[in-house]
C-alpha cells in the first residue's frame, strides 16, 4: 500500500484565496483525521470522520475552515478565505478505527506545507 | 487542555548513549503509543502500550507505563545519528477513535 497521500506537498498562496488541501487515505482504513501543526500551537486535530461521516469538528478553527469526505478513499480541506495565521503543515492520518477492533493506530502522510502570503 | 505533556522539550546526546524522554497525561486511558516525527515528515507509529502492560520492548526502544502516575517514559538504546526526530506520546481518548499527542521532545544525536 501507498500509504496516505497528501497533495499538494507545497502550497504558497496570496492572502484572501481559497485553498484545497487533498487527502487519500489507507484502503480499508474507516476513520480520517485531519491536523494542523505550528511551532507555537504544536499539534492540533481539527477534525475527524468515521465511515465518512464527520464525528468532531471541534477543533476547526473558524468558518473559513471546511472538510468534507465523499467518500471513503478522498477527503478534502478547505480554506476560504486564507489568511496569514492559516500557515501551518496539515497533516492527513487514517487508522482502522473502533469498529474494527483496531487500536486506533494512525498513519499520517507526508503533509502539505501552506504558506499564505 | 487534554493535551499531555513531554519532558524534556529538547535532548541532545552523542551517538551510543541512551536517550530517555517522559510523558504525562491527564485522563484515564486505554492504550498510550509513542510516535517519531523526522524533519518535514509526518508522524510514524513506534510503538503502542496497553492500560494493563506496565513494559514493552521493540528492538532499541523500552516503553514503560505507570497508570497511577498517568505518566510514561521512551528510552531509546544505543542511540545513532538517525535517530535524531522529534518523539510524540499519544493517548487515546474514550469512545473516540481520536488521540491525544503530547507536546513533543526534539531529540538531537550527534555522531
Amino acid at each position: 500500500d501507498a500509504g496516505v497521500i497528501q497533495s499538494p506537498r507545497h502550497e504558497v498562496t496570496e492572502m484572501g484565496q481559497e485553498v484545497t488541501l487533498r487527502c487519500k487515505p489507507i484502503s480499508g482504513h474507516n476513520s480520517l483525521f485531519w491536523y494542523r501543526q505550528t511551532m507555537m500551537r504544536g499539534l492540533e486535530l481539527l477534525i475527524y470522520f468515521n465511515n465518512n461521516v464527520p464525528i468532531d469538528d471541534s477543533g476547526m478553527p473558524e468558518d473559513r475552515f471546511s472538510a468534507k469526505m465523499p467518500n471513503a478513499s478522498f477527503s478534502t480541506l478547505k480554506i476560504q478565505p486564507s489568511e496569514p495565521r492559516d500557515s501551518a503543515v496539515y497533516f492527513c492520518a487514517s487508522s482502522l478505527g473502533r469498529i474494527s477492533g483496531g487500536a486506533h493506530i494512525q498513519y499520517f502522510g507526508a503533509g502539505t506545507r501552506l504558506s499564505v502570503l | 487542555s487534554q493535551q499531555g505533556e513531554e519532558d524534556p522539550q529538547a535532548l541532545s546526546i552523542q551517538e551510543g548513549e541512551n536517550a530517555t524522554m517522559n510523558c504525562s497525561y491527564k485522563t484515564s486511558i486505554n492504550n498510550l503509543q509513542w510516535y517519531r516525527q523526522n524533519s518535514g515528515r509526518g508522524l510514524v507509529h513506534l510503538i503502542l502500550i496497553r492500560s494493563n502492560e506496565r513494559e514493552k520492548h521493540s528492538g532499541r526502544l523500552r516503553v514503560t507505563l505507570d497508570t497511577s502516575k498517568k505518566s510514561s517514559s521512551l528510552l531509546i538504546t544505543a542511540s545513532r545519528a538517525a535517530d535524531t526526530a522529534s518523539y510524540f506520546c499519544a493517548t487515546d481518548a474514550r469512545n473516540t477513535d481520536k488521540l491525544i499527542f503530547g507536546t513533543g521532545t526534539r531529540l538531537q544525536v550527534f555522531p
